[in-house]
């Protein structure tokens, strides 16, 4: 129980163009989504926080034009990089809240931009 | 703000060694902490969790982890580690309640040599 599913898993653009990677709740309602970024190497970032119904809340430093965030269901919530650059190659996490188990994670979106 | 550090990020073992993982917290209220391993191409999964009572909190996969308050500490701990457990470890905190964002660690490397 309590399975997120995250697509794409792998994705290749060039710069400017936007990638939309979704996070869906399969058996359980996810009012809340944490989006994470993590490079090579190093720790899991927040970026932002969605909440089903109303605006993301952004951490410190995180362009919310550039991230955009929708989360307009109790199951889906979207993470849009708009005009990609390079350096926002990454790998990006979706994890939602459960009391019971924690937090359960997408298994993650390896963005290259080239 | 909450910090988690994580002070080996790579550690070599082999089979049967004894294995402990440090893991240092920032934060003056209450914590939920969390132990998370990622395997290589899989998403992040829950060792075990401690939220309150009993400091010694027992996980998946004979792993433990002992919350010592005083030190602001949560480390993992194995007697005998396998191959399989070679992967990622990581040290989460939240601030106490459900549904809160969780601060990772830097992560340790873990390889089990034969």
């Amino acid at each position: 129980g309590a399975v997120v599913s995250q697509h794409p898993s792998r994705v290749i653009c060039k710069s400017g163009t936007s990638v939309k990677i979704e996070c869906r709740s399969l058996d359980f309602q996810a009012t809340t989504m944490f989006w994470y970024r993590q490079f090579p190497k190093q720790s899991l970032m927040l970026m932002a926080t969605s909440n089903e119904g109303s605006k993301a809340t952004y951490e410190q430093g995180v362009e919310k034009d550039k991230f955009l965030i929708n989360h307009a269901s109790l199951t889906l919530s979207t993470l849009t990089v708009t005009s990609a650059h390079p350096e926002d190659s990454s790998f990006y996490i979706c994890s939602a809240p459960r009391e019971d188990y924690g937090y359960t994670f997408g298994s993650g979106t390896r963005l290259t931009v080239v | 703000a909450q910090s988690v550090s994580q002070h080996n990020h790579h550690v070599i073992l082999s089979e049967a060694a004894s294995l402990e993982l440090g893991c240092n917290y920032s934060y003056g209220g209450t914590v939920n902490l969390f132990w998370y391993v990622q395997y290589p191409g899989q998403h992040l999964q829950l060792l075990l969790k401690y939220f309150s009572g009993d400091p010694l909190v027992k996980g998946i996969k004979g792993f433990e982890a002992e919350f010592i308050k005083s030190k602001f500490s949560f480390n993992l701990r194995k007697p005998s580690v396998q191959w399989s457990d070679t992967a990622e470890y990581f040290c989460a905190v939240n601030a106490g309640g459900g549904g809160n964002k969780l601060t990772f660690g830097t992560g340790t490397q873990l390889k089990v040599e034969l």
